[in-house]
């Protein structure tokens, strides 16, 4: 069956340390994977696109690598902060071309930064 | 700014009492669409519109209905509500392409007594 994992467990790390959540998937291929932020309460915030051809992509204080062989994706944070407590969504997309995306889920990890 | 609206916050109904969920962009996007999430669970996509195009996912149950009436507004029925259906519902866009990224609301929160 296709499935997405995500770090069940919350993640808690020490704030100015770096953060690594984890995004693995069975029996998808994806075109494109996409992070998103999301707050209690809140929608979803788009983060960082990565396409499959791409094995890493940064921005500011984020990374994300893209390994198809291992059908795995890493989301980094480095000196993290506190405002970055959040739960953070990975979502394959599986680019099936035409004129729209449809992104599948997963459940997301929380990130818990301790000052 | 151009965002993406949803209204009420807050609903509550009833069981088996319709409830219509309202979504409205200034982003001008081509692409609507319906997730659906429960607590602690990832979004799941219930439909979504290409312009006035309908798609609806496989599993979406009938109970759930939506409407496009034009670019900017997108809502979302559902007729008889039972109590499995209290859930955060988000609404996003995105633009034309097999690449976006989505641009959601900040969602309505549904409870069901």
């Amino acid at each position: 069956s296709q499935k997405i994992e995500q770090n069940s467990e919350a993640l808690n790390i020490q704030e100015g340390k770096t953060a690594t959540l984890t995004c693995n998937y069975t029996n998808y291929s994806p075109a494109y994977l996409q992070w998103y932020r999301q707050d209690p309460g809140r929608g979803p915030v788009f983060l960082l696109l990565i396409r499959e051809n791409e094995k890493e992509k940064r921005k500011e204080r984020l990374k994300v690598t893209f390994d198809t062989t291992l059908k795995q994706s890493l989301f980094h944070i480095t000196a993290s902060q506190p405002a970055d407590s959040a739960t953070y969504l990975c979502a394959l997309d599986m680019g099936w071309g035409g004129a729209t995306n449809k992104l599948i889920f997963g459940t997301g990890t929380l990130l818990a930064v301790q000052p | 700014d151009a965002m993406v609206i949803q209204n009420p916050r807050y609903q509550v109904t009833q069981f088996g009492k319709p409830v219509t969920l309202s979504c409205s962009q200034t982003l001008n996007h081509n692409v609507m669409y319906w997730y659906q999430q429960k607590s602690s669970q990832a979004p799941k996509l219930l439909f979504h519109y290409y312009d006035k195009d309908f798609n609806n996912e496989a599993d979406t149950p009938d109970n759930f209905q939506s409407r496009r009436p034009n670019t900017s507004f997108c809502f979302l029925d559902i007729r008889s509500p039972g109590l499995g259906d209290a859930a955060m519902y988000l609404c996003a866009t995105s633009g034309r392409g097999s690449n976006e990224k989505l641009f959601f609301g900040s969602g309505t929160q549904l409870s069901v007594l």
